[in-house]
């Protein structure tokens, strides 16, 4: 069975612009989280969504949105990119919102110039 | 709000011996879950232990062991028989077993070198 799968793996943007990262949970996942890993940090959550619906957001700005298909994968979107939002941003799924832990994926490294 | 901590930000062992990561955690909660996992260069992190806090009982993996302490807030990881395939970043992460979010409080995380 496939993983986690995670699209782009790396990308680079301009200050200002928008990104849209991708993720495929493991098939029969039906919740999805974000996470952005700052280089030598822990992941600092982002959004969970779980069938479709947003189920926890962290403290970030309103310039990170995300949302859930009906297949279950899920879109991270990031406007007015800043300097800081150079990461890896992770995406995990779980049959049941991590009671038994999450599946991760590889990230998409995401550099703003 | 809860938080954990990781004070030892890099451990290196020797091959075949026993290494000891620490981590501590700070919640008002009863009942939780926590977790180590491993980050490799790779960058997947991969799950290497779970614990529910209502067990006593401590959990193991193969070669993974964990000190749980619930009075103590302390969460410990030992690896037993070190291998070289164990270097990589270990990550401690809490997750509340009440509310709807599931979302993972990591710490700092413990870059581990293993030794030949």
């Amino acid at each position: 069975d496939a993983g986690v799968t995670q699209s782009p793996t790396h990308l680079i943007k301009t200050r200002g612009q928008q990104v849209t990262l991708r993720c495929s949970p493991i098939s029969g996942h039906k919740s999805v989280s974000w996470y952005q890993q700052v280089l030598g940090q822990g992941p600092q959550f982002i959004f969970q969504y779980y069938e479709k619906e947003e189920r926890g957001r962290g403290n970030f700005p309103d310039r990170f949105s995300a949302r859930q298909f009906p297949n279950y994968s899920s879109e991270l979107n990031v406007n007015a990119l800043l300097l800081g939002d150079s990461a890896l941003y992770l995406c995990a799924s779980s049959l049941v919102g991590g009671l038994y832990g999450y599946t991760f994926g590889s990230g998409t490294r995401l550099t703003v110039v | 709000a809860q938080t954990v901590t990781q004070s030892q930000p890099e451990m290196s062992v020797q091959e075949a011996e026993t290494v000891t990561l620490s981590c501590t955690y700070d919640t008002s909660e009863s009942d939780y879950y926590l977790f180590w996992y491993k980050q490799p260069p790779s960058r997947q992190m991969i799950l290497v232990i779970r614990q529910e806090a209502y067990k006593q009982q401590n959990a193991t993996e193969n070669r993974f062991s964990v000190n749980f302490q619930k009075a103590a807030k302390s969460f410990s990881l030992k690896i037993s028989d070190s291998q070289l395939g164990d270097a990589a970043m270990y990550f401690c992460a809490y997750r509340s077993a009440t509310g709807n979010t599931g979302k993972l409080i990591f710490g700092q995380g413990t870059t581990l070198q293993v030794k030949p």
